[in-house]
């Protein structure tokens, strides 16, 4: 499969539980980002790992927790989330430290905190 | 204040019609993209501009950097249905790191 394959694609959990995003490419990118797109605010980057350093925004809540175990894959650990975290997790990968010549997105998680 | 400021942020439009939306900022960017998401699916990158003054066409989409660089413009030429989508820009701030900021879109749906 080529691309950039995020699963699940839609997904409902409660504020205790722990569930985990995946995000896999299959284009030979060396940097991998997530996303997070709300209704009404502008693309979110939270997370990006760039030939295995990984930088963050700072206002990421600890309870959103990245992993990175290669380069073709990204996963996003959910923990005692919060209803305001309900949103469209956008995974990215690119060639190239930044993208500078463009992201390639995933399809997204649509995820909804009860 | 965004860095990125997107207009329309709405544009409902009939089949046919001409179209240019904007993203325009304060800060000169090094590099632009425009992106389009169709409901239910993840951004796609249309161009990259990266030279002031520069044009690039996509079939009946015509992108624009500013002279500046601070600004660009997305004209659609007869719209179609399949053009419906989010628009967005995003950009990076010369001399400024290299993260890539976006703008909050703007949402066109054409009718036929």
């Amino acid at each position: 499969e080529t691309g950039v394959t995020q699963t699940p694609r839609h997904l409902v959990m409660g504020m205790t539980n722990k569930k985990s995003l995946k995000c896999e490419q299959h284009l030979g990118h060396n940097a991998m980002y997530w996303y997070k797109q709300s209704a009404k605010k502008p693309l979110e980057l939270m997370f990006v790992y760039s030939l295995e350093e990984r930088v963050e925004n700072n206002s990421v809540p600890s309870r959103f927790s990245p992993e990175c175990p290669n380069s073709s894959h990204l996963f996003l650990h959910l923990h005692t989330l919060q209803p305001e975290d309900s949103a469209l997790y956008l995974c990215a990968s690119s060639q190239g430290r930044w993208g500078i010549y463009g992201y390639t997105f995933g399809s997204g998680t649509r995820l909804t905190v009860v | 204040t965004q860095l990125l400021e997107q207009s329309p942020q709405f544009l409902s439009i009939q089949e046919g019609e001409n179209l240019t939306v904007y993203c325009n900022s304060s800060s000169v960017f090094s590099s632009l993209q425009w992106y389009r998401q169709e409901p239910g699916e993840g951004p796609v990158l249309l161009v990259t501009v990266v030279t002031g003054g520069e044009v690039k066409k996509l079939k009946r989409l015509t992108f624009q950097f500013g002279d500046a660089r601070k600004d660009s413009s997305l004209h659609i030429t007869a719209a179609q249905p399949g053009d419906t989508g989010l628009y967005l820009c995003a950009g990076r701030v010369a001399n400024a790191g290299n993260m890539l900021t976006f703008g909050g879109g703007t949402r066109l749906m054409v009718k036929p």
